[in-house]
């Protein structure tokens, strides 16, 4: 099965927006998490919200879980123009030792 | 801050040969896996690895991969044979325990002609 499937968007917005971004999955989880990909680079870890967590901050960042919708949103506030990248969720599940993609949003914040 | 090192970043290689793909992961980690992502497609699990010993790989990871760590600091993914379809960006990661954020690199670029 799929997990961590993002709304497929691509955003663009005006530097000093807020930027918000979706993801929903389909089994349960231990774990969610958030990683940014510049173009052709690798993956940077962003935030990890357990499945007992509803809502955490990190920086200019909110996550919030949702498990009973099994749902999670990225919050960039105060977006500047080096927060324009790919954003993936993935989601880590109980007994296994991997992590599922989702198809990743562009978000592009123009200056 | 610690890095995920991998070699090369970028590699050609003619169907049919080997490749070796190398990764530093950080250095009190103790979980270490390889990722790949093809060209405009999702980021991919293929193998997890623990305590000298794979626990758990996808369906990708057939008998034509495999992975070593060969010495205390050094993690390999090895293609025996590859194949056009191999071409895709791959992204080792290291972690300190299950469930915790991972560490990926910058990845290597494989490119199967």
């Amino acid at each position: 099965s799929q997990q961590g499937e993002e709304d497929p968007q691509a955003l663009s917005i005006q530097e000093g927006e807020n930027a918000t971004m979706n993801c929903s999955y389909k089994t349960s989880i231990n774990n969610l998490q958030w990683y940014r990909q510049n173009s052709g680079r690798g993956l940077v870890h962003l935030i990890l919200i357990r499945s007992n967590e509803r809502e955490k901050h990190s920086g200019r960042l909110r996550v919030t879980l949702d498990t009973s919708k099994k749902s999670s949103s990225l919050l960039i506030t105060a977006s500047r123009a080096a927060d324009t990248a790919s954003y993936f969720c993935a989601t880590d599940s109980y007994g296994n030792n991997r992590l599922a993609f989702g198809k990743g949003n562009q978000v592009v914040v123009i200056p | 801050e610690p890095e995920v090192t991998q070699t090369p970043s970028h590699q050609v290689t003619q169907m049919g040969q080997e490749v070796i793909l190398r990764c530093v992961p950080i250095s009190n980690h103790l979980y270490f896996y390889w990722y790949r992502q093809i060209l405009g497609q999702k980021v991919e699990f293929l193998v997890s690895f623990y305590n000298n010993e794979i626990s758990e790989k996808s369906e990708i990871f057939d008998d034509q991969f495999s992975v070593e760590r060969p010495d205390g600091s050094n993690f390999t993914l090895k293609i025996r044979s590859t194949k056009l379809e191999d071409s895709a960006m791959y992204f080792c990661a290291s972690s300190v325990n299950f469930g915790d954020g991972y560490t990926f690199g910058s990845g290597t670029r494989l490119t199967v002609v």
